[in-house]
């Protein structure tokens, strides 16, 4: 069936460093590849999507792309900032409808 | 109130009580989910409504039991739980049947103590 593998966290970084989270996936068929973002206390929110291959989704300067041959979809961003501490989740949704596999979400923590 | 609301925000419950859990998303979505959220763990999908039908169930104990009275509110009653069952339980919606099929969108949680 489909999984999504993420780097294990947490992962602590120093304001304005570049971060990176790692994500491959296993699944049949062309998925889409999804970010979602959760902060203390929320639900998770969609941070960026990519529908195909080599396609890049984008979205508060966080970045990635959907690397078919890798099978990977790793999130990025150029200067991490306080705010953007939060738990990551990456997830795949293919084959039937409605359905979305998710990560084990990477908590990202950012010391000033 | 935009987006999707979940009522309680906090529940704590004896195992030998009945509670319900309470979602509306104001999003004019047509699909509406249950996911249990546990520490270290994937999340996990529980039920799926589509236009009001219950169209996924993953093996969820029957102590859960949804309820979609119609597609702007959504119902997980609680009865008998364990104390595994303590966990953030997450709605969300989506709207099937466009290019967005597979945007889902989240509210905040209940987080779920069973003593």
């Amino acid at each position: 069936g489909d999984s999504v593998t993420q780097m294990e966290g947490p992962v602590t970084l120093s304001e304005e460093a570049f971060l990176t989270i790692n994500c491959t996936y296993t699944a049949t068929g062309y998925p889409s590849l999804f970010w979602y973002v959760q902060y203390p206390g929320e639900g998770l929110q969609l941070l960026l999507k990519a529908t195909k291959a080599d396609d890049k989704g984008s979205n508060k300067g966080f970045e990635a792309t959907y690397r078919k041959e890798t099978t990977s979809f790793h999130l990025e961003k150029g200067s991490v900032q306080v705010s953007d501490s939060a738990v990551y989740f990456c997830a795949l949704s293919s084959g039937g409808y409605q359905k979305v596999t998710f990560g084990t979400g990477t908590k990202l923590q950012v010391i000033p | 109130e935009t987006g999707v609301t979940q009522t309680p925000r906090h529940l704590v419950m004896g195992m030998t009580n009945k509670k319900s859990l309470k979602c509306e998303q104001h999003l004019g979505h047509n699909a509406m989910y249950w996911y249990k959220q546990s520490a270290k763990k994937p999340l996990e999908l529980m039920f799926v409504y589509n236009f009001k039908e219950q169209t996924e169930n993953n093996s969820v104990p029957s102590r859960f039991s949804p309820e979609c009275p119609n597609s702007s509110h959504l119902f997980l009653h609680l009865h008998t739980l364990q104390p595994e069952d303590s966990a953030l339980y997450l709605c969300a919606s989506s709207q099937e049947g466009t290019s967005a099929s597979y945007e889902q969108y989240f509210g905040p949680g209940t987080r779920l103590t069973v003593t």
